[in-house]
């Protein structure tokens, strides 16, 4: 158990809805980072968030959007949904300071079905 | 564009035979690289990383090379065992960029 969960653990939803998976780090962790996972595919890097503000931006698309909160849980916001955008998304925390590398502990991951 | 490449897909190796797992960037800005191992329906978790000022790094079974001059590194595991079976992942970092790029993973079956 790394100590970050993510909820829900599977969604299946439509083409053009909108979903939220949610993501609370370990305690005491500042950085979140969003990744997605698609069929066979390594781990694409989406956001990270670093107490609160974004650190850093990777592959993610205009539709999808993120957020860390005060109490340091991240959500990420997947809207207009598309038949592609079923994969594995995983959250990750990591207690590094800004500019430092540190090791990230992963969340079990949400399964999005998008039919 | 693939910075952090590993090319083989899959790898299989007889228990108690040494694992090597490969992997290759292209970013000369990286300066710290880890590999992550996951098993089904669990997130990745984290194996051994390295330092670009260094040139291995060993933890029990696992040690990791980095050839900065080829751009390269390696896993290897010795001696394998059944429950090493596991998607590898190689990732890279550039500490000024704060992002951590993941190769596409490799399959390791450890055959007993």
């Amino acid at each position: 158990d790394s100590g970050v969960t993510q909820t829900p653990k599977h969604l299946i939803t439509a083409t053009g809805q909108r979903v939220t998976l949610r993501c609370s780090p370990r305690s005491g962790d500042l950085s979140v980072y969003w990744y997605q996972q698609s069929l066979d595919q390594g781990l694409q890097f989406l956001i990270q968030y670093y107490n609160g503000e974004e650190r850093a931006k990777g592959n993610i698309l205009e539709r999808f959007s993120a957020q860390q909160f005060p109490d340091l849980h991240s959500e990420l916001n997947l809207s207009s949904l598309e038949l592609g955008d079923s994969a594995l998304y995983f959250c990750a925390s990591s207690s590094s300071l800004a500019g430092e590398v540190d090791t990230q502990y992963f969340g079990p991951g949400t399964r999005l079905t998008v039919l | 564009d693939q910075q952090v490449k590993q090319n083989s897909p899959s790898l299989s190796v007889q228990e108690g035979r040494i694992s090597i797992l490969n992997c290759d960037y292209t970013n000369s800005m990286f300066d710290y690289f880890l590999w992550y191992k996951k098993y089904p329906a669990e997130g990745p978790t984290f194996l051994i990383s390295i330092s670009s000022i260094k040139d291995k790094n060993e933890d029990g079974r696992f040690t990791v090379f980095l050839n900065k001059s080829a751009k390269h590194l390696s896993l290897h595991i010795v001696p394998s065992q059944p429950g090493d079976s596991a998607v590898y992942f190689c990732a890279a970092s550039d500490t000024g960029g704060f992002k951590t790029i993941f190769g596409a993973g490799t399959r390791l079956f450890v055959k007993a």
